[in-house]
Parts: C-alpha cells; sequence; structure tokens
C-alpha cells in the first residue's frame, strides 16, 4: 500500500501570495492532519479533517484553511504569505475511529517565502 | 495548548549504550500518548500508542512506558546501534483528538 504522498515537495513564493498544498492519505484512513513544523521546535498542530469535517483547529490565524475531498485527500491553503510562514508542512493520517490510532505522516512540502 | 517537554534535548551514546528520554505533560484531559522516531530527510515513524496508566510498550530493543497519573512516559533504548539515530519526539493527544509535539530528543549513535 502506498503511504501518504504530499505535493509539491518544496515550493519558493513570495510574501503576499497564497498556496495551496495538497495530500493524500493512505487507503482506508478517512482522518486527515495538517501541522507546521519550523526548525528546532515540534511539529505544531494545525488542522484535522474527519469524513470531510472539520474535527480540530490549533492556534493558527484565519489566513491559513483547509479542505478535506469525498476520496479522503485534503488540501491546505495559506494566504497572504509572511516570511514566518517558511516551514515544513507535513500531513498525517489516521482511520479516525474512536479507538486511539496511530498517524502517518507524508514527506511533508517545505515551503520558503520570500 | 499542552505544554509539553522532552529531555534531554540531545543526546550522544556510544554504540552499544543504553539510554532513555522523557515525556513530560498535562495529565489533564489526556486521551493518548504517541511516541514518533524522525530520521532526518525521512517522516516521522510512529513508535508506540499508549493509553492507560502503567502501560508498557516494546517494539525489538525500544520500549516505553507511561504513567499518566502524574503526566510522563519514558521511552528506553537497549544497546544502541548507530541506526537509531534520529529525533524522538512524544506527542499528547487531548480528548478533544488534538496532538501536542514537543521539541524532541536528537540521539546520536556514535559507532
Amino acid at each position: 500500500d502506498a503511504g501518504v504522498t504530499q505535493s509539491p515537495t518544496h515550493l519558493i513564493k513570495t510574501r503576499g501570495q497564497q498556496v495551496t498544498l495538497r495530500c493524500s492519505p493512505i487507503s482506508g484512513h478517512k482522518s486527515v492532519s495538517w501541522y507546521q513544523q519550523v526548525l528546532g521546535q515540534g511539529p505544531q498542530f494545525i488542522f484535522q479533517y474527519y469524513e470531510k469535517e472539520e474535527r480540530g483547529r490549533g492556534n493558527f490565524p484565519d489566513r491559513f484553511s483547509a479542505r478535506q475531498f469525498p476520496n479522503y485527500s485534503s488540501e491546505l491553503n495559506v494566504n497572504a504569505l509572511l516570511l514566518g510562514d517558511s516551514a515544513l508542512y507535513l500531513c498525517a493520517s489516521q482511520t479516525g475511529g474512536t479507538i486511539p490510532d496511530t498517524q502517518y505522516f507524508g514527506p511533508g512540502t517545505r515551503l520558503t517565502v520570500l | 495548548i499542552l505544554n509539553v517537554e522532552q529531555s534531554p534535548q540531545s543526546l550522544h551514546v556510544q554504540e552499544g549504550d543504553s539510554t532513555n528520554f522523557t515525556c513530560s505533560f498535562p495529565s489533564s484531559n489526556f486521551y493518548a500518548l504517541h511516541w514518533y522516531r524522525w530520521e532526518t530527510a525521512k517522516s516521522p515513524e510512529a513508535l508506540f500508542v499508549m493509553t492507560l496508566n502503567g502501560d508498557e510498550k516494546k517494539k525489538g530493543r525500544i520500549s516505553a512506558t507511561l504513567n499518566t497519573k502524574e503526566g510522563y512516559s519514558y521511552l528506553y533504548i537497549k544497546g544502541s546501534q548507530p541506526e537509531d539515530s534520529a529525533t524522538y519526539l512524544c506527542a499528547p493527544r487531548d480528548t478533544g483528538n488534538q496532538f501536542y509535539f514537543g521539541t524532541g530528543t536528537s540521539l546520536t549513535v556514535i559507532p
């Protein structure tokens, strides 16, 4: 089975631009979470989606938004990019059931804002 | 927001040494505790999920324990090997299903 995939791998944008990052979960997984990882810190939770509904939101500004599609893939959108948005963006999928299940991470998208 | 602390921040050990790391977290609203191993240029890899106070998990030379009452978890590596070199992250998960990652412990095993 394919793991979690993310695209693109790397991205360079300038301040004020908008960006869309994509994630495909492991087959059978209905939940997708997004994290931002800045060098020297642990991943910070941005969003979690389950069955196309937002299940959780971290402490990020409204410039960050996400959605999940019927095939359970997901997009993370960031508007009006700031230099501080430069980070590794990780997507993780899990089955989403009620038992505490494991999250499986994708390779990440490295976003650089100039 | 959960304040998750991992110690030490980094660790250098000789091949064959055993080592352990600590993850501390507030015990309120606790649901589960996840451990991940993150090698450079790879995705974080899930090691363990633990939920119950006193839980112990083992995977090869790596094991973990959980104390939910006092809010800590230990990760142990027995007989460290160079391939164990990685950053080890813990992530408590609350009843709202949010994961809170620590900054990790960076382990370097010297051959």
